[in-house]
């Protein structure tokens, strides 16, 4: 197993510009997160997926969409970057249960200019 | 709402000395608690969780928490600092329904000196 993975590790983008940050995962989980890491801040939740077709809002979703057509796949869309995006984010996915653990991808760093 | 208090951003200790890093949550239902760590440039690995069943909990390394509900607390502790141990600890905490939604604290960075 692969786990999750993401790509890129590092991006920067200037003011404006789109992206998706990748991520996938070979475990077979339902659930599938984004989070922002950012200095003092801990990890604040992004946008998280319950399945395939159904996706919801976290904490701080402005700015981002994301969409989930397979299982596998959970991609984070920035449409117009800004500065405030700059953050390393993580992809995480677990079983449907919480008392599973969630597993963390390696993380994107992204510097927005 | 649930919410996640760790107490001191940044911990130092002398290898061989006692770990203690506090974590305090609150939370209208019963929670599920969790530490996480993360050494640089990496992304996060669970140390131990709390579900039901028995408050003192042990993880890997050598670390344990125990839950603590009068206290609404779930510190991480380990007998004996290794320098290995130096990396940024993460307490979250997870409400009934989804397991996606953890809401973590600020993180406290842990220094391990000779």
């Amino acid at each position: 197993n692969a786990g999750v993975t993401q790509t890129p590790k590092f991006q920067v983008l200037k003011t404006g510009q789109s992206m998706t940050l990748q991520c996938a995962q070979d475990m077979n989980h339902e659930y599938m997160s984004w989070y922002r890491q950012d200095p003092g801040m801990g990890l604040r939740l992004i946008h998280y997926s319950v399945g395939a077709g159904i996706t919801d809002q976290g904490e701080v979703p402005n700015g981002y969409n994301v969409s989930r057509s397979t299982t596998e796949d959970f991609p984070l869309r920035l449409l117009s970057a800004a500065p405030s995006q700059t953050s390393v984010y993580f992809c995480a996915s677990s079983y449907w249960d919480r008392t599973y653990e969630q597993y963390f991808g390696p993380g994107t760093r992204l510097t927005v200019t | 709402a649930q919410s996640v208090t760790q107490l001191g951003s940044h911990v130092s200790v002398s290898e061989g000395a006692l770990v203690l890093l506090r974590c305090n949550y609150s939370s209208s239902v019963p929670p599920y608690l969790f530490w996480y760590v993360q050494y640089p440039n990496q992304g996060l690995q669970l140390l131990l969780k709390y579900t039901t069943g028995a408050t003192l909990v042990k993880g890997i390394n050598g670390f344990e928490a125990e839950f603590k509900k009068s206290e609404t607390s779930f510190h991480l502790t380990k007998p004996s600092a290794h320098m290995s141990d130096a990396a940024e600890y993460f307490c979250a905490v997870s409400l009934t329904g989804t397991a996606s939604k953890l809401t973590f604290g600020t993180g406290t960075r842990l220094q391990v000196t000779l």
